[in-house]
């Protein structure tokens, strides 16, 4: 049973194109993340959702539009796609905010953009 | 705003060696937690191990521990009789227990463990 699963793990799109990102987790958690990491391994929070409520928002272009529609997924929809957006995206869940709560992280979707 | 520094980019020891990780962070706080990541080649973020910043007691896992020096905002992570699974990037992170719940990454060290 995976525990923070992410579909699909490999995308190759165009520049230009829409494309999502689909995360679940069946931990019943309440906190799910999305993370970026860059083509340096560079590790960056990009969303945060609590109860299907979004409590961080980094600096991230608005083409960039996460969906909690349970508290059990958390799809990240990325619009007219660019060659920077080019990384591997990481969905990972937490019960609660409050306290060393551990994250459990998916196996990352990792996108290319041609 | 918070920031964490890995300053070795790379490290590379021999199998059953014993090999520490720094890290470095900034922050005004006074309590927060602190994390090793690893990610290994197939990509998956494990925990490694986690300090919470009042306990002045090392944290401690099996092979793993970290020696903690909160003045000096310090955070290595010492891995004892290292074995080839070791191989990964490691990471150090750093959560405030107060405002926004994230994890700060550090930029990662590569860890090779050498047969």
């Amino acid at each position: 049973d995976t525990a923070v699963s992410q579909t699909p793990k490999y995308l190759v799109t165009q520049m230009g194109n829409d494309k999502s990102i689909k995360c679940e987790q069946n931990l019943g958690h309440d906190t799910m993340y999305w993370y970026k990491q860059d083509s340096k391994k560079f590790l960056k929070i990009m969303f945060s959702y609590n109860n299907k409520e979004l409590i961080i928002n980094e600096t991230v272009p608005n083409r960039f539009s996460p969906k909690s529609p349970d508290k059990a997924h958390l799809n990240l929809h990325i619009n007219s796609l660019e060659l920077g957006d080019s990384a591997v995206y990481f969905c990972a869940s937490s019960l609660g905010t409050a306290g060393a709560n551990v994250l459990t992280f998916g196996a990352g979707s990792r996108l290319t953009v041609l | 705003a918070q920031t964490v520094t890995q300053s070795q980019p790379e490290m590379s020891v021999q199998e059953a060696e014993t090999v520490t990780l720094s890290c470095t962070y900034d922050t005004s706080e006074s309590n927060y937690y602190l994390f090793w990541y690893k990610q290994p080649p197939s990509r998956q973020m494990i925990l490694v191990i986690r300090q919470e910043a009042y306990k002045q007691q090392n944290a401690t896992e099996n092979r793993f521990s970290v020696n903690f020096q909160k003045a000096a905002k310090s955070f290595s992570l010492k891995i004892s009789d290292s074995q080839l699974g070791d191989t990964a990037m490691y990471f150090c992170a750093f959560k405030r227990i107060q405002g926004a719940q994230k994890l700060v990454f550090g930029q990662g060290t590569r860890l090779t463990i050498n047969p």
